[in-house]
């Protein structure tokens, strides 16, 4: 069975410019969060989708969002690119949002 | 506001040695969950152990095993006969709560280095 993918694997932007990064939870799962792991900050919490809603949020500026699509999949966009959001963002699923969370290998973002 | 400890940022032992990684949380709800994962350097987040508050029965898998104390707040993890391949990122998480719902707290996590 597979397991959570991410694409793409790097992505290097300018600052300002628009980055779209994408999720494909494992087969069932309707539950999609995204963390950011920016060096020294450790893992953050982002954004948890479910049923194609948006559950809950972190603590992150309104030009992080996302959204979830009828299939499960997501995608999160980050507007306005900062040198700052240069980081390891991590997409995890889960059956339910007390279930386990299963990670992707991530979308390494670098913004010069 | 609920928080996550892992006091040894880094640990170095040499294989076959057995390691401890600590955890300490802090919630008041009663109703949480306790998770440990493993991030090797490709960067993927590994999941080791699921825990909810409410089972404190410690656990073992092959050569992991957990110790969870609610009376200390702890959610331990040791690796016996510690392997190269055990060399990683730990982090230790907590979920659960009000306004937490669907998001991990994790911890800075721990290095674990195991030398030959």
């Amino acid at each position: 069975e597979a397991g959570v993918t991410q694409s793409p694997t790097h992505l290097i932007k300018t600052r300002g410019q628009q980055a779209t990064l994408r999720c494909s939870p494992i087969s069932g799962h309707t539950s999609v969060y995204w963390y950011q792991q920016a060096l020294g900050l450790g893992l953050q919490f982002l954004l948890w989708y479910d049923e194609g809603e948006e559950r809950n949020r972190g603590n992150f500026p309104p030009r992080f969002s996302g959204r979830q699509f009828p299939n499960y999949s997501s995608e999160l966009n980050v507007n306005a690119l900062e040198l700052e959001d240069s980081a390891l963002y991590l997409c995890a699923s889960s059956l339910t949002w007390t279930g386990s969370a299963f990670f992707g290998q991530g979308t390494r973002l670098t913004v010069v | 506001a609920q928080k996550v400890t892992q006091a040894q940022t880094e640990i170095s032992v040499v294989e076959k040695e057995d390691v401890t990684l600590d955890c300490v949380y802090e919630t008041r709800d009663t109703t949480y969950y306790l998770f440990w994962y493993k991030q090797p350097p490709s960067g993927e987040l590994v999941f080791l152990i699921r825990r909810n508050s409410f089972d404190e029965q410690n656990e073992i898998s092959g050569r992991y095993s957990w110790n969870f104390q609610k009376s200390t707040s702890s959610f331990n993890f040791t690796i016996t006969a510690s392997q190269v391949v055990d060399s990683a990122v730990y982090f230790c998480a907590l979920s659960g709560g009000s306004g937490n719902t669907g998001k991990l707290i994790f911890g800075q996590g721990t290095t674990l280095q195991v030398k030959p």
